[in-house]
């Protein structure tokens, strides 16, 4: 069985820009959840979404964003990006609304 | 606010010897304490969870302990092999009750097992 795939897996971003990450979880789960980890750092809780409604957000801006498709793929989606944006973006999917999360193997951002 | 210390940052322990994390969380409400291995450039990966019903749990090489009174949890690897080298993540979370699977993880300890 396929894991949980993100795409792109590396991009680089200018400042202001903005971008969107894509995220398809293990076939059967329907939550997804996303992360941030910048380098050094544990992942930081951004959102999940349990069957296409968003259950739980983390100490972000509103220049984050996400939203869950009716396949439960997910994308987020980050505006007027900054320096300190860039991190590994990691999405995790996991089968109910607890229990274990299953990572994905993460999308590089670096933001110039 | 919710918050995971953990302890010690880095790790190096000779091949053969036991290594020993140790978590504390802020949250009384945490009842999902799971601990994940991340090799560099890799996705954090499971390697054992505890839930706040049980005292502690084993898996092979692995075992982790949990004290709710003193809001501590660890992790224990034995007889330690170079492929344990990684970065260790605990994490803590509220499951049930219609809460999210957030997880607060702490800050890593970067274990490395010399041969």
């Amino acid at each position: 069985d396929a894991g949980v795939t993100q795409s792109p897996t590396h991009l680089i971003k200018t400042r202001g820009q903005q971008v969107t990450l894509r995220c398809s979880p293990i076939s059967g789960h329907k939550s997804v959840s996303w992360y941030q980890q910048v380098l050094g750092q544990g992942p930081q809780f951004i959102f999940q979404y349990y069957e296409k409604e968003e259950r739980g957000r983390g100490n972000f801006p509103d220049r984050f964003s996400a939203r869950q498709f009716p396949n439960y793929s997910s994308e987020l989606n980050v505006n007027a990006l900054l320096l300190g944006d860039s991190a590994l973006y990691l999405c995790a999917s996991s089968p109910i609304n607890t229990g274990e999360l299953f990572f994905g193997e993460g999308s590089r951002l670096t933001v110039l | 606010g919710e918050n995971v210390e953990q302890h010690p940052s880095t790790l190096s322990v000779q091949e053969g010897d036991s290594a020993v994390i140790k978590c504390t969380y802020s949250d009384s409400a945490s009842n999902y304490f799971p601990w994940y291995k991340q090799e560099l450039g890799k996705r954090p990966q499971l390697i054992i969870d505890i839930r706040s019903n049980v005292g502690e749990k084993k898996d092979q090489r692995i075992a982790v302990t949990l004290n709710k009174t003193a809001k501590h949890f660890s992790l224990h690897i034995t007889e330690t092999q170079p492929e344990d080298s990684a970065v260790y993540f605990c994490a803590a979370s509220k499951l049930g009750g219609g809460a999210t699977n957030k997880l607060i993880f702490g800050t890593g300890t970067l274990l490395a097992v010399q041969p």
